[in-house]
This record gives C-alpha cells, sequence and structure tokens, in this order.
C-alpha cells in the first residue's frame, strides 16, 4: 500500500531533551515536506526537500532541522524542544515533475512539549 | 503563507442535503486540490482540478473552478455522518519547470453532518 509513515504518533516530551520524529515514504517521490498544524493557524509549512540532499526552510522553520539522506527518508529534530513546539506535525510526499497529483500525508504526530 | 480561504469557516448540516464549501485564493495557479481532516487525522487527497478546467466530479464530489474570480468550491452531495471532517483547499502555483512544487492550504471549513 503506498502510504507516508510517521512515527511515533504521539509523543510526550520535556523541554530541551531532544527529539526525531521519523517520515517514510513507499512511493519513490521525490519531494517530501514538513508542516504543523494549530488551531487558528491552519497548516504551516516547517521544511521541504525536493530530493536526495536537497532541502529548505518553509514558512516556519526556527527551532527545527531536517536532513535527506535517502529518499524514502524525511525526519524532523528538534534539537531543543520548546512548549512553543506544542502541536500537531504532519510529513507529506508528492511527485516533483507530474503534478497531476495530490500529496500523500502521513497520519500525524501530536508533540506535546512540558 | 496561506493563500486559499475557505467560506465559510464551519458548516453545519442535516444528513441527505448538500454542502457547499468554498476557496478564494490570490495568484495564478496550476491546479486548486482539496483535501478532507478528519479530527487530528493525516489530510487525504480528494479531488484535483487543472486550471483549464471548470467543474470535476468525482462520486459524490463536485468541483468548480473559476480562475477569473480566483475562486472554487466544492459540493458534497447527499451528505452522511461520515462525512463530518475538515475540508481544505490547496492551490498548486503557476511556476517554472523545475522549481520546488509548493501546495499553499487555506484554513478549512469545518463540516458538520447530523445524522
Amino acid at each position: 500500500e503506498a502510504q507516508v509513515t510517521q512515527n511515533p504518533r504521539y509523543l510526550i516530551t520535556v523541554t530541551g531533551k531532544k527529539l526525531t520524529v521519523t517520515c517514510s515514504q513507499n512511493m519513490n517521490h521525490e519531494y517530501m515536506s514538513w508542516y504543523r498544524q494549530d488551531p487558528g493557524l491552519g497548516l504551516r509549512q516547517i521544511y521541504y526537500s525536493m530530493n536526495v540532499e536537497v532541502t529548505d526552510k518553509g514558512d516556519v522553520p526556527e527551532g527545527y532541522k531536517v536532513s535527506r539522506k535517502e529518499k524514502r527518508n524525511f525526519p524532523l529534530i528538534l534539537e531543543s524542544p520548546s512548549p512553543n513546539q506544542t502541536s500537531l506535525y504532519f510529513c507529506a510526499s508528492s511527485p516533483l515533475r507530474d503534478r497531476s497529483y495530490g500529496y500523500t500525508f502521513g497520519s500525524g504526530t501530536r508533540l506535546t512539549v512540558v | 503563507s496561506q493563500q486559499g480561504e475557505e467560506d465559510p469557516q464551519a458548516l453545519s448540516i442535516q444528513e441527505g442535503e448538500n454542502a457547499t464549501m468554498n476557496c478564494s485564493y490570490k495568484t495564478s495557479i496550476n491546479n486548486l486540490q482539496w483535501y478532507r481532516q478528519n479530527s487530528g487525522r493525516g489530510l487525504v487527497h480528494l479531488i484535483l482540478i487543472r486550471s483549464n478546467e471548470r467543474e470535476k466530479h468525482s462520486g459524490r464530489l463536485r468541483v468548480t473552478l473559476d480562475t477569473s474570480k480566483k475562486s472554487s468550491s466544492l459540493l458534497i452531495t447527499a451528505s452522511r455522518a461520515a462525512d463530518t471532517a475538515s475540508y481544505f483547499c490547496a492551490t498548486d502555483p503557476l511556476i517554472s519547470s523545475g522549481s520546488a512544487r509548493q501546495l499553499t492550504f487555506g484554513s478549512g471549513t469545518q463540516l458538520t453532518v447530523l445524522p
């Protein structure tokens, strides 16, 4: 089944403790992206990647890092999480060139930073 | 940044009625897409309409696009309680080839279908 897999689904952590949210897709998509979703603010893009070793900032990159060492994986790293990063996070992927497809989203990671 | 703006923000209807949601956007687009999100879950792609198309159907979904008014509408016919969800429009901008494809999502319409 074609899918984007995010882990973990839920995560509670303490301020300052480094964490990684994993994202993996099995569709050979070049494009991958991370979003956060907050009430009243909609979906905001954190980082995106057009291919292996090619990443770029989205609208709200502060406090986040990403890497794209393999085509299928695009982990989101919070080096020193803070309470304002409490949010619902989504990873998404799509083909880069074929624009007849939409994005495929993961099921989300609900992060709470205390 | 958000380009698409949905209207209304919330909509409550009875089962069997039709639900119409609207989306307005600002810049030129390659296509416009609609997504559905059940509470706390990932967005699911519903339908894509290209800028040279005016109307598209998929099952109980009907999407229209008016590029002169920079607006789109999503109609769900004969709604069911299971249609209760948030619905988002997303615009795929008209950009040069080789550039990153960046969908911009609206703020969503929360649809509640009462049994």
